[in-house]
């Protein structure tokens, strides 16, 4: 088990649908994290929260819309997946996003499926 | 960003040693070494860090060489349960983010 809670463990969905992935983490740690995994590959940063305010955009379309409501939640929201979107989204958070020694502790992910 | 080199696999026998090397030549004086491992259909979990000397804690030790541009994590007995992607990180210090490598996939040998 781990500290950081990810909502759903799996999710299919239409390439119309709407859904959002969701995130808590209750160690008061002040940045979060969301990061997508293809298989074997290593995780890729998409957005980086930092006291609630969006800090970092790696250039992720604007089909994946992220959102942290309070210092514990994060949300991903999801339109108009293609496929390729297909992956393993991984939240994370760390007590500090700017500290170098403040490690990140990860959830295990949503599995997603887009059909 | 910050980049690190690692063997892309290595092996262990069960119950032995392992020692993961790790490579960063272009490392900053205040860029902290991370390591993390990834077990099969998990998140990556946070194995242990350090900025110049050696760390121990109940995971693994990180041995850092003299000028940082290289660290060895150690894992003192491998489990079964260690068999896992490890990936070595540079956490630079100031920047609100943290990149992967390709990490080095451990296979352990009963």
């Amino acid at each position: 088990d781990t500290e950081v809670t990810q909502t759903p463990k799996h999710l299919v969905m239409g390439m119309t649908n709407k859904k959002s992935l969701k995130c808590e983490q209750h160690m008061g740690h002040r940045a979060m994290y969301w990061y997508k995994q293809k298989a074997k590959k290593p995780p890729e940063l998409m957005f980086v929260y930092s006291y609630e305010k969006l800090s970092i955009n790696e250039s992720v379309p604007s089909r994946f819309s992220p959102e942290c409501p309070n210092s514990s939640l994060l949300n991903l929201h999801l339109h108009a997946l293609q496929p390729e979107d297909s992956a393993l989204y991984l939240c994370a958070s760390s007590q500090s996003g700017t500290r170098a020694n403040s490690p990140l502790h990860f959830g295990n992910g949503t599995r997603l499926t887009v059909t | 960003d910050a980049k690190t080199t690692q063997p892309n696999s290595m092996e262990s026998n069960e119950e032995e040693p392992v020692h993961l090397p790790c490579n960063h030549s272009t490392i900053s004086g205040t860029d902290y070494i991370h390591w993390y491992r990834q077990l099969p259909s998990q998140g990556p979990e946070y194995v242990i860090h350090g900025l110049t000397s050696n760390v121990n804690n109940r995971m693994a030790s990180l041995a850092i060489a003299e000028d940082r541009k290289s660290s060895t994590l150690i894992l003192h007995r491998a489990t079964l349960r260690d068999a896992a992607v490890y990936y070595c990180i540079l956490r630079v210090a100031g920047a609100n983010n943290l990149f992967f490598g390709t990490g080095t996939r451990l296979t352990v040998i009963p």
